[in-house]
């Protein structure tokens, strides 16, 4: 069946550093992709999304591009800041398995000033 | 500022107790979601709904039991739970149950529950 993995954390990193969060996915069809944060305390939110092979997704300065050959969707950002610090949540929805998201375990990202 | 809301935040329970999750949604949306979140796993989808009708359930005990009154609010109803559902129980809900590339699924904060 589809699955997502992504990588564990916690990642901690400095202000200003650059990120990247690995999600590489396992699927039938031809999914959509997805990148939801989840700030402490509340629930996720949609970052970004990528519907189709080569399809860059950005917002709020980080990025991720879908990459069949790769099967791969990584989180990029060029300079993270404190307000950053969250989980990172990979996600596929796939037509083969209906509507639902399926999520990767998620990453712990720590940003010290 | 969410349009989901969810009540209680925090809520502890022994085995033998019944208690109800209530979720609500400020967006005009029609289909809302159950998800369970345990620490160290992937979210998982418990219960889907669309215009008030059970369109998905992943499997659940049946010691978890939803409602939907109406499209606006979604409850979870829990009896004789087990220490190992003890998790964060987030609620979303989209325009339309459909692809998700085109129904972005909007979540509340999330009720934790401590099983004991």
């Amino acid at each position: 069946g589809d699955s997502v993995t992504q990588m564990e954390g916690p990642v901690t990193l400095s202000e200003e550093a650059f990120l990247t969060i690995n999600c590489t996915y396992t699927a039938t069809g031809y999914p959509s992709l997805f990148w939801y944060v989840q700030y402490p305390g509340e629930g996720l939110q949609l970052l970004l999304k990528a519907t189709k092979a080569d399809d860059k997704g950005s917002n709020k300065g980080f990025e991720a591009t879908y990459r069949k050959e790769t099967t791969s969707f990584h989180l990029e950002k060029g300079s993270v800041q404190v307000s950053d610090s969250a989980v990172y949540f990979c996600a596929l929805s796939d037509h083969s398995s209906g509507y639902a998201l399926n999520f990767g375990k998620g990453t712990s990202l720590l940003v010290t000033p | 500022e969410t349009g989901v809301t969810q009540t209680p935040r925090h809520l502890v329970m022994g085995m033998t107790n019944k208690k109800s999750l209530k979720c609500e949604q400020h967006l005009g949306h029609n289909a809302m979601y159950w998800y369970k979140q345990s620490a160290k796993k992937p979210l998982e989808l418990m219960f889907v709904y669309n215009f008030k009708e059970q369109t998905e359930n992943n499997s659940v005990p049946s010691r978890f039991s939803p409602e939907c009154p109406n499209s606006s609010h979604l409850f979870l109803h829990l009896h004789t739970l087990q220490p190992e559902d003890s998790a964060l129980y987030l609620c979303a809900s989209s325009q339309d149950w459909g692809p998700s590339s085109y129904n972005e699924q909007f979540f509340g904060p999330g009720t934790r529950l401590t099983v004991l």
